[in-house]
């Protein structure tokens, strides 16, 4: 069963910054493009990054272009995103969402949980 | 103008089908586009409903049953997420995405009645 379980979430002031840490299992994580998806307290998805399966294309939202940075681990099945300069904007519920194949733009299907960040003085 | 535009809700009765919409920005064909649909009801994380490009090119999710179905109105530039025999679990937040300009875009999301 492929399992996509997030961390690293929390309460953080405007300004500073988190690392966010996706675990993934039950699927050949190597094989994969990964994805961050975030959703606003009661809005609808919005999409952070993505990355391909060997960290050889990188993209990002303009929101979080420049503040934010997606990396992958495949020796140890890991997803992280990398948020700074966090503003109050970036509060949400953050997804790991595992691609449909080895290239982002084949689209996405496994979501996980979510961890929440909260950014408030 | 946004890239995906949803109508905000639906409501359809028990048993029969609802067509949510997916309409595309003026200037981008839905003709070339996968559209993959997901489905969040409150509380959960999204799921993978489907993808569908062409009769030809499309993929129901795991687990997923054959009530859900997808297609394209070329006149409307829309894609169209079909769910027919409607059940009271369908009530639920319902997403298109797609692929456009190396981003990925989400529609607002339309919330979907079953009563």
């Amino acid at each position: 069963e492929v399992q996509l379980v997030e961390s690293g979430g929390g309460l953080v002031q405007p300004g500073r910054s988190l690392r966010l840490s996706c675990a993934a299992s039950g699927f050949k994580f190597e094989d994969y493009a990964m994805n961050w998806v975030r959703q606003g307290p009661g809005k609808g998805l919005e999409w952070v990054s993505s990355i391909n399966w060997n960290s050889g294309n990188i993209v990002y939202a303009d929101s979080v272009e420049g503040r934010f940075t997606i990396s992958r681990d495949n020796a140890e099945n890991s997803l992280y995103l990398q948020m700074n300069s966090l503003r109050a904007e970036d509060m949400a519920l953050y997804y790991c969402v595992k691609g449909v194949g080895g290239e982002y733009y084949h689209g996405m299907d496994v979501w996980g949980q979510g961890t929440t960040v909260t950014v408030s003085s | 103008q946004a890239v995906l535009t949803q109508p905000a809700s639906l409501s359809a009765s028990p048993g029969a089908s609802a067509s949510l919409t997916c309409t595309l920005r003026r200037g981008i064909n839905v003709g070339t586009y996968k559209i993959f649909w997901y489905q969040q009801k409150p509380g959960s994380p999204p799921q993978f409903l489907l993808r569908y490009k062409a009769d030809s090119d499309k993929q129901l999710g795991s687990g997923v049953p054959s009530r859900f179905s997808g297609s394209k109105d070329a006149s409307a530039n829309a894609g169209i997420l079909l769910i027919s025999g409607l059940q009271s679990e369908d009530e639920a937040d319902y997403y298109c995405m797609i692929w456009h300009s190396s981003a990925v875009v989400f529609g607002g999301g339309t919330k979907l009645t079953v009563l």
